[in-house]
């Protein structure tokens, strides 16, 4: 596809729960990055990977947070565990080199009951 | 700490008016500055970006502007049309780090144009 796809779109899970969130980012975009935007906190950046590695994870909240990326190409980003306080919707973009536009995909929407 | 702003939380207008849009950030030393556009349930789309060595980009109806030296940074949207009905963010890289792509946002503005 031409833009960034997330999948899936929408997420309801029970507390305790692992869930697994996919991004698949427009091709040939070396860095991706993982955002989450929740009503109290806006936007806040996770991780950056750049290729297959991810030089900077300061962003992920706890432990029960990890992401990786294949083939410099699809991410998916883990949650062990789940929380209420984890509801969010978690944005993924991508960006073919430093200093250029991010490219984001619509989204999942985490629920957590 | 970086810090960014945007005034007004929100903005109702009529069909036809031009609009200002504000951003204010504390820290000067920024590479560049990001506008985007959020519709509702959907991702953000880049609307705009201005290199710290630019004072302004154009694309269409819509100008961005930059004063570093203030912290400043303002979206004029000229001939306002139902369309442009999303929420605008403005986003600045964290001061002291080479990922230009680890932004700090604004809270953003919601604004409805009325037909």
């Amino acid at each position: 596809g031409a833009g960034v796809s997330q999948s899936p779109s929408n997420k309801v899970t029970e507390k305790g729960k692992d869930v697994e969130l996919r991004c698949d980012p427009i091709s040939g975009h070396t860095a991706l990055y993982w955002y989450r935007q929740s009503l109290g906190q806006g936007l806040e950046f996770l991780i950056y990977f750049q290729g297959n590695s991810a030089p900077d994870k300061s962003g992920l909240p706890s432990d029960r947070f990890s992401a990786e990326r294949t083939g410099g190409s699809v991410s998916t980003l883990t949650i062990q565990r789940t929380q209420q306080e984890d509801s969010a919707v978690y944005l993924c973009a991508s960006s073919p080199r430093q200093g250029s536009p991010l490219h984001f995909g619509n989204g999942t929407r985490l629920t957590v009951t | 700490k970086q810090e960014v702003t945007q005034i007004p939380a929100a903005l109702s207008v009529p069909e036809g008016e031009n609009l200002v849009l504000n951003c204010s950030f504390t820290d000067s030393a920024i590479y560049n500055l990001q506008w985007f556009r959020q519709d509702p349930g959907k991702g953000l789309t880049s609307l705009l970006l201005i290199q710290s060595s630019q004072r302004e980009q154009t694309s269409g109806r819509l100008n961005a502007s930059l004063d570093k030296s203030s912290g400043r940074s303002t979206l004029y949207i000229a001939a306002s049309q139902p369309g442009d009905s999303a929420t605008y963010l403005c986003a600045v890289p964290t001061p002291g780090s080479s990922n230009t792509g680890k932004l700090i946002f604004g809270q953003g503005t919601t604004l409805q144009v009325k037909p």
